[in-house]
């Protein structure tokens, strides 16, 4: 089984920053990763498949690269609707998430 | 606009079974395309990953989960279903539906809203 491991676990930043959020598999998933945002009291949304595909709607300041065992997401300018846990997802697998929130 | 709505009982007694539907409108089950898969989340914690059903009937199951569960389709109604049989605390959680894209590599991208289900006598 894939272990995703993510961090850091919490991200504390200002809006206009740039968050670097990483994720990175126990082995090689070639480039089949997703991300995922959710805010409290909501469903999980997804931003980013295949490790850099946005989905559909999905403002171009969210990017994804990596491949292998190491992804990162990147919100190059945080805007305040941003401040939300993130997660990645391989499959069954998904990471414990990263919280972004406000500092 | 594809939208899943999940529906059952809030409340489940220990060791008894949890039965959840998710109505699926604006689009089939029936679709070659897609999957159909359940998640939970308890609270405060991360997602967990159930199963998946694909129209045909094939289903696959989260290996730690497998023994308890099983997903089902009836695509008459446009729905698919999920049972946790033997349910405890650890089983209290939301739980969502989700549109599954992908074969072996897959991602969820069309969910539910969640509803909460509590284990507790």
């Amino acid at each position: 089984e894939i272990v995703l491991t993510q961090s850091p676990a919490t991200l504390s930043l200002s809006p206009g920053e740039r968050a670097t959020l990483s994720c990175r598999a126990s082995q090689s998933v070639s480039s089949y990763l997703a991300w995922y945002q959710q805010k409290p009291g909501q469903a999980p949304r997804l931003l980013i498949y295949d490790a850099s595909n946005r989905a559909t709607g999905i403002p171009a300041r969210f990017s994804g690269s990596g491949s292998g065992t190491d992804f990162t997401l990147t919100i190059s300018s945080l805007e305040p609707e941003d401040f939300a846990v993130y997660y990645c997802q391989q499959r069954s697998n998904f990471g414990p998430g990263t919280k972004v929130d406000i500092k | 606009q594809l939208q899943l709505q999940e529906s059952g009982p809030g409340l489940v007694k220990p060791s008894e079974t949890l039965s959840l539907t998710c109505t699926v409108s604006g689009g089939s089950i029936s679709s070659t395309s897609y999957y159909w898969c359940w998640i939970r989340q308890p609270p405060g914690k991360g997602l967990e990953w159930i199963g998946s059903i694909y129209y045909s009937g094939s289903t696959y199951y989260n290996p730690s989960l497998k023994s308890r569960v099983t997903i089902s389709a009836d695509t008459s109604k446009n729905q698919f279903s999920l049972k946790v049989s033997s349910v405890t605390a650890t089983d209290t959680a939301v739980y969502y539906c989700a549109r599954r894209a992908g074969d072996y590599y897959f991602y969820m991208d069309v969910w539910g809203k969640g509803t909460t289900v509590t284990v507790s006598s």
